[in-house]
């Protein structure tokens, strides 16, 4: 099982949809997890954190599930801006290297 | 302030020669992390520098990559005889360390992309 697994997509939505995002990670111990958005030809960017109580970020909701050992992401009213590809990101250990999934690739359409 | 830098932007190389990309972290960044990324790839962690420690060098597809940080700041990752799977995106990150033992947030330089021919 890889370490970080995620749908590749492409999520094809309109304008205005919702859509969601979800990724497993393989090592129970992990204790960190954020959300990184790459766009394209660039460097990745820290989109969100993801907290054990899950959080909310305007239009961006993530949430853990440790039981299950995934992370999700939820894009509300998606913008034509929220086209990229956004990574699931854990980190194994506190002093460790993330651990990057391959990404999922949205393209939101008008 | 500033953000992280890397040169050259772009490298065309031919096969067998040394490359060497540099990485300027952020001031005060304690951690330096060099990955990379191929086309429609994942990004594929190379190797870790914090701060005085022997750097996590797991990561490193084989002995012809190296990589240096010193004064604890500038990093330098060196491919020596190049080969064509070398080619991608080679980025390169850094954060500060908790004292916990935690780290925050991974900030991203450019990339060089590097093509060998």
């Amino acid at each position: 099982r890889k370490e970080v697994e995620q749908d590749p997509g492409p999520f094809n939505v309109p304008e205005g949809a919702t859509v969601a995002f979800n990724c497993t990670y393989s090592n129970s111990a992990s204790q960190s997890f954020f959300w990184y958005r790459q766009d394209c030809r660039k460097e990745p960017k820290l989109l969100m954190s993801v907290y054990s109580s899950g959080n909310e970020d305007g239009r961006f909701t993530a949430q853990l599930n440790r039981a299950s050992q995934y992370i999700s992401l939820l894009i509300r009213d998606s913008k034509l801006s929220d086209s990229a590809t956004y990574l699931c990101v854990v980190s194994p250990s506190g002093n460790t290297p993330l651990v990057f999934g391959k990404g999922t690739r949205l393209s939101v359409i008008a | 302030g500033a953000g992280v830098s890397q040169s050259p932007s772009n490298k065309v190389t031919e096969k067998g020669k040394d490359v060497e990309l540099r990485c300027d972290p952020i001031s005060g960044h304690t951690a330096l992390y060099w990955y990379r990324q191929s086309l429609g790839q994942g990004l594929e962690f190379l190797i870790y520098f914090q701060g005085n420690s022997a750097p996590d060098k797991s990561g490193l597809p084989s002995d012809r990559f190296s990589a240096e940080r010193t004064g604890g700041s500038v990093s330098t990752l060196t491919i020596q005889r190049t080969q064509q799977e070398d080619s991608a995106v080679y980025l390169c990150a850094s954060s500060l360390v908790w004292t916990s033992g935690g780290q925050e947030t991974q900030y991203f330089g450019p990339g060089t992309r590097l093509l060998v021919l």
